[in-house]
């Protein structure tokens, strides 16, 4: 059973909407991520956070935005939503300091859909 | 050029098969290579990983990489319908700021 857990799974929203997809941990990791997957593409990092009041932009250019008050939730935000936004997000956490050893623990990843 | 290629498939085997899958990449910096396996509507999930070059076993799973050639593969002996999933090659960097790199990933299906 994963213990990271990301709300809502699936969301269609209009064009312009304002979003915020949850991402919420109970393993106490303090390095969390958010990832965008689309078919037959590798996974591209867009955000991550080394800690609380921690966050810094990944390697692909994206209008969301990320928050870290609390260790255990890392939501994300887009505040104008487009097509070009339709993706999945998967959200990630990991412990200590080796991500290799340890791995990232995904969650099962929101399918949103901008019409 | 893309840092990681993978054979994106889908490869379907029979159950009982031994299943080769394959990464290459370009990028020198790559210490450890981890695998990940993601079954359908469920994130990723590490399934093992290596240190440099060498071979590492965990069950009916071993882990080959090959650094002079920068080639990365994973064996599933005596493969399962229940291995059937997309997997990915997710090489990283050592350092401070430990970056992955994730393939497109490999579907596999593995037929009863």
């Amino acid at each position: 059973e994963a213990d990271i857990y990301q709300t809502p799974r699936y969301l269609v929203i209009g064009t312009g909407k304002k979003i915020t997809l949850e991402c919420s941990q109970t393993m106490g990791h303090d390095k969390m991520y958010w990832y965008q997957q689309d078919p037959g593409m590798e996974l591209h990092l867009i955000h991550y956070s080394y800690g609380v009041n921690s966050t810094e932009k990944g390697d692909l250019s994206s209008e969301s935005t990320v928050s870290r008050i609390r260790t255990e939730h890392f939501p994300l935000t887009l505040e104008s939503a487009r097509p070009s936004h339709t993706s999945q997000y998967l959200c990630a956490s990991t412990k200590g300091d080796s991500i290799y050893s340890y791995g990232y623990t995904f969650g099962s990843g929101t399918r949103l859909t901008v019409v | 050029q893309k840092e990681v290629e993978q054979d994106p498939g889908p490869l379907s085997v029979p159950e009982g098969a031994i299943v080769s899958l394959n990464c290459t990449y370009s990028n020198s910096a790559f210490q450890y290579f981890m695998w990940y396996r993601q079954y359908s509507r469920k994130g990723p999930e590490l399934l093992m990983y290596t240190y440099s070059s060498g071979n590492k076993e965990d069950g009916r799973f071993t882990a080959q990489v090959d650094k002079s050639s920068k080639y990365i593969s994973l064996f599933i002996r005596d493969s399962q319908p229940s291995d059937s999933a997309t997997y990915l090659c997710a090489p990283s960097n050592s350092g401070g700021y430990q970056k992955v790199t994730f393939g497109t990933g490999t579907k596999l299906q593995v037929i009863p």
